[in-house]
Order: C-alpha cells, then sequence, then structure tokens
C-alpha cells in the first residue's frame, strides 16, 4: 500500500499569512491521483482539491494543489479565519485508498 | 445536492458485529455514476478508507481490516450498509459514508455527518 507523509504536523500561523502544506508518497502516485480535504472539529472532511490540482465547487482559488509523482503540495495563498483547520491528503491511484496522517493549521 | 447520514447503534460490545447504514438523498446510488464509501476515523486520529461498493453490488475493502467488512446496497431504499465483524475495542471510530469515483476519479467529493461507534462491554 501506498504510505502518505504530511508535513510539518503542525503550522502556527496568522491570518493573511501563506500556509504551505506537504505530502509525500512512498511510491509514485498513478495520474496525480491525490486528494486534498479540510477537516474542522467535530465535521467531517470536505474535499478541496482532486487530480492534485483541481479545485472542487466552491472552493476559494486561495487553495491551490501542485505536484506529481511522489510530491504533493497544498498551498493557502491568504488565510482567513475559517482555513484553520486539519488538512488531510488522500491517494487514490492504487488500492487501498490511503491518507495521510494530517497537517494541523492553527492560529500563531 | 446529495445528502448521506450514517445510523446505527452507538455501542456495540467487543467480539459483536457492527452494523451501519447510509442512507442517500439527493441522488441514486443506482445510476452508476458513483461508488460508496465508507471511512473511519479514531478519536483524535486520521482517516482510514473501509471499503466501497457499486451499484452492481461489486466491492472492494482494506486488506487491513482482514476479511471482516461485509459492504451491501439496498436501491429500493437507496442505502448502503456496512458489517464489521469480531470488533474490538481498536475499532472504536467516527464512521464516515461517503460518495466517490465519478469517472473512475476516486475522490470523495461528499461525506455524511459521521456517528461515533464505541466498542465496549
Amino acid at each position: 500500500e501506498i504510505v502518505l507523509t504530511q508535513s510539518p504536523g503542525t503550522l502556527s500561523l496568522s491570518p493573511g499569512g501563506r500556509a504551505t502544506l506537504s505530502c509525500r508518497a512512498s511510491q509514485s502516485v498513478s495520474s496525480g491521483s491525490l486528494a486534498w480535504y479540510q477537516q474542522k472539529p467535530g465535521q467531517a472532511p470536505r474535499l478541496l482539491i482532486y487530480g492534485a490540482s483541481s479545485r472542487a465547487t466552491g472552493i476559494p482559488d486561495r487553495f491551490s494543489g501542485s505536484g506529481s509523482g511522489a510530491d504533493f503540495t497544498l498551498t493557502i495563498s491568504r488565510l482567513e479565519p475559517e482555513d484553520f483547520a486539519v488538512y488531510y491528503c488522500q491517494q487514490y491511484g492504487s488500492s487501498p485508498w490511503t491518507f495521510g496522517q494530517g497537517s494541523k493549521v492553527e492560529v500563531k | 445536492q446529495v445528502q448521506l447520514q450514517e445510523s446505527g447503534p452507538g455501542l456495540v460490545k467487543p467480539s459483536q458485529t457492527l452494523s451501519l447504514t447510509c442512507t442517500v438523498s439527493g441522488d441514486s446510488i443506482s445510476n452508476g455514476d458513483y461508488y460508496w464509501s465508507w471511512i473511519r476515523q479514531p478519536p483524535g486520529k486520521g482517516l482510514e478508507w473501509i471499503g466501497y461498493i457499486y451499484y452492481t453490488g461489486s466491492s472492494s475493502s482494506n486488506p487491513s481490516l482482514r476479511g471482516r467488512v461485509m459492504i451491501s446496497l439496498d436501491t429500493s431504499k437507496n442505502q448502503f450498509s456496512l458489517k464489521l465483524s469480531s470488533v474490538t475495542a481498536a475499532d472504536t471510530a467516527v464512521y464516515y459514508c461517503a460518495r466517490g469515483c465519478f469517472g473512475g476519479d476516486c475522490y470523495l467529493d461528499s461525506w455524511g455527518q459521521g456517528t461515533l461507534v464505541t466498542v465496549s462491554s
């Protein structure tokens, strides 16, 4: 199975700051089959990015995804108060689908 | 807009079978556009994919669950269900149902709110 390792574990930033989150796979993720989700306390995950770089419906353009092969990045260009949350990457290129352990973006 | 809602017992005894149902509204699980999945999240931990089912009845599950998973569907009720056998405390988690695999791209675009299942005697 493909293991996804996210870094950093926690990122402390101020509103208006720029967040860069990494997701590294143990092997190449086929066809860029990587998604990013946002999860707030007590809520279900919410799809942000699929296909490594395509924004899901209704997702603001301050969220962007990039990468290929085994290295992927989620960037939040200007943090809004509602963006402080935990972010997960998921690969769906090979079974079993797997998730990273999560990166928390917290208020500095 | 599609909505998914999990239901089932919140407490299951060790060695018994956990049973949950996901009711889908705003979309038909029979239209073949999507696969229907279960994902779980132990308290304070990350996400784990459990398995999925397609409207044909074809299903797949995570090998880490060692054959304890059965996923079925009831198209007349627009529901799909999860059974996880021989549960232990390690199966305590919030269980989510979700929709995914549009056009073969298996990201999960809609999720239920989740239901907490505790395994305890």
